[in-house]
């Protein structure tokens, strides 16, 4: 069965921090690893990441993955109020259309 | 371009009541994919559908059933609701084709399902 870990469950820092938040997994056949960021309904989509080593930045954010030792990490650097949130990591294998999703990180951005 | 949107926003029902809960993708989505999210146990997969044919399943009781239209619109139907079927139902939409990006799957705002 898969399986996603996140880690920290929750993270307080303050504004201008760095952060960097952890995702590991266990799935048949991987196809995709997604990051979402979740404020108060709705997922947005970050990040698809399906290729090792490969870095996908947006402004402030940026992931990557490590195919071999099975995990990806999520930074924000300076971070902002706005980044508050939790963060979500789910993969897909292929011919398995669903995505398990791990438990989420609790971001809180202290002013 | 509308995002995935669902209907209504919020129901409360009773114990032993049945619902049905209505999510349109957005445009030129065709696949169509329910999760239930609670504190407890996080988001978690219920079924995913496309062309009208429900292509994978979660575990879930069978009183959690779904369909989709030719339009791709979708419905998913809780019968004999219990208290612990309270949580927020979220839908998603992808294109589904080979390109990576084809295969990200963009959130509704979700139905929050109250049970008493």
């Amino acid at each position: 069965e898969d399986k996603v870990v996140q880690s920290p469950l929750s993270l307080v820092v303050h504004e201008g921090d760095t952060v960097t938040l952890n995702c590991s997994y266990e799935v048949t056949n991987f196809r995709s690893l997604l990051w979402y960021k979740q404020e108060k309904k709705a997922p947005t989509f970050l990040f698809m990441l399906t290729s090792s080593g490969i870095e996908k930045k947006s402004g402030r954010l940026s992931s990557i993955l490590d195919k071999k030792e099975l995990f990806s990490i999520l930074n924000i650097t300076a971070t902002q109020t706005g980044d508050s949130a939790v963060y979500l990591c789910a993969v897909e294998g292929f011919g398995n259309e669903k995505l398990t999703f791990g438990t989420g990180t609790r971001l809180t951005i202290i002013p | 371009k509308a995002g995935v949107t669902q209907t209504p926003r919020y129901l409360i029902k009773t114990r032993g009541q049945q619902v049905t809960l209505s999510c349109s993708p957005i445009s030129g989505h065709r696949s169509v994919s329910w999760y239930q999210q609670t504190p407890g146990q996080g988001l978690q997969f219920l079924f995913e559908y496309f062309s009208e044919t429900q292509r994978n399943k979660g575990n879930f009781p069978g009183r959690f059933s779904g369909r989709q239209f030719s339009n791709s619109r979708s419905e998913m139907n809780v019968s004999t609701l219990e208290l612990g079927d309270s949580a927020l139902y979220l839908c998603a939409s992808s294109v589904v084709g080979l390109a990576e990006a084809k295969n990200i799957q963009y959130f509704g705002a979700g139905t929050r399902l109250s049970v008493l």
